[in-house]
């Protein structure tokens, strides 16, 4: 089947804009999570979703950064206010349920905030 | 906070060559750890899982050992070739109480040459 698919694939935003990512995860998966990459780092934890309820969002790195994922299938995560600083590759994986430590990552959003 | 750190950052080896790439982190109490491989615009693929009651995996080619006392892995790729290029990331899990987080190291990139 088709697996974890993200829109954009490349999204330039100037300082100031507003973006908004969304992730489609593999069908019937209960458990979705966001990464944050940057360049020549690894993915860094930004937060995680069980059906529709936001577990833990402790990586979010400030009250800029929103996800949500309403009806517990896709997920957007929403940027407001973008700084240079923002600029990474946010990377969107999901799995299974909780017991399932396989996770299926996305192909990934570049955002680049000029 | 835990700290996954990988050793080399870039290898560059000729086909057919072994090699070791290493990964060390500072927090023993994982529940397991995982290895990806990332190829450039793709998401990561998992290559092994070793849960931390284990001391390693093997899938092919491929042999990933695990030291969780001392807080080391060790990936070892035989005969490599060129299909091997990609950066391989090292993650370790912990649970938490939604579920379960992952932290990844910075990643070897890794050119294998023919």
């Amino acid at each position: 089947g088709a697996g974890v698919s993200q829109s954009p694939r490349y999204k330039v935003a100037k300082r100031g804009q507003d973006v908004a990512l969304r992730c489609d995860p593999i069908s019937g998966h209960v458990s979705l999570f966001w990464y944050q990459q940057a360049l020549g780092q690894g993915p860094e934890f930004l937060t995680y979703f069980q059906n529709e309820a936001q577990l833990d969002k402790s990586g979010l790195p400030s009250d800029r950064f929103f996800a949500e994922r309403p009806e517990g299938s896709v997920s957007t995560l929403k940027i407001q206010r973008t700084q240079q600083e923002d600029s990474a590759v946010y990377l969107c994986a999901s799995s299974l349920d909780r017991e399932s430590y396989e996770q299926y990552f996305g192909p990934g959003t570049r955002l680049t905030v000029t | 906070k835990q700290e996954v750190t990988q050793i080399p950052a870039a290898l560059s080896v000729p086909e057919g060559e072994n090699l070791v790439l290493n990964c060390s982190f500072t927090d023993s109490a994982i529940y397991n750890l995982q290895w990806f491989r990332q190829d450039p615009g793709k998401g990561l693929t998992s290559l092994l899982l070793i849960q931390s009651s284990q001391r390693e995996q093997t899938s092919g080619r491929l042999n990933a050992s695990l030291d969780k006392s001392s807080g080391r892995s060790t990936l070892y790729i035989a005969a490599s070739q060129p299909g091997d290029s990609a950066t391989y990331l090292c993650a370790v899990r912990i649970l938490t109480g939604g579920g379960n987080k992952l932290t990844f190291g910075t990643g070897t990139q890794l050119k294998v040459e023919l």
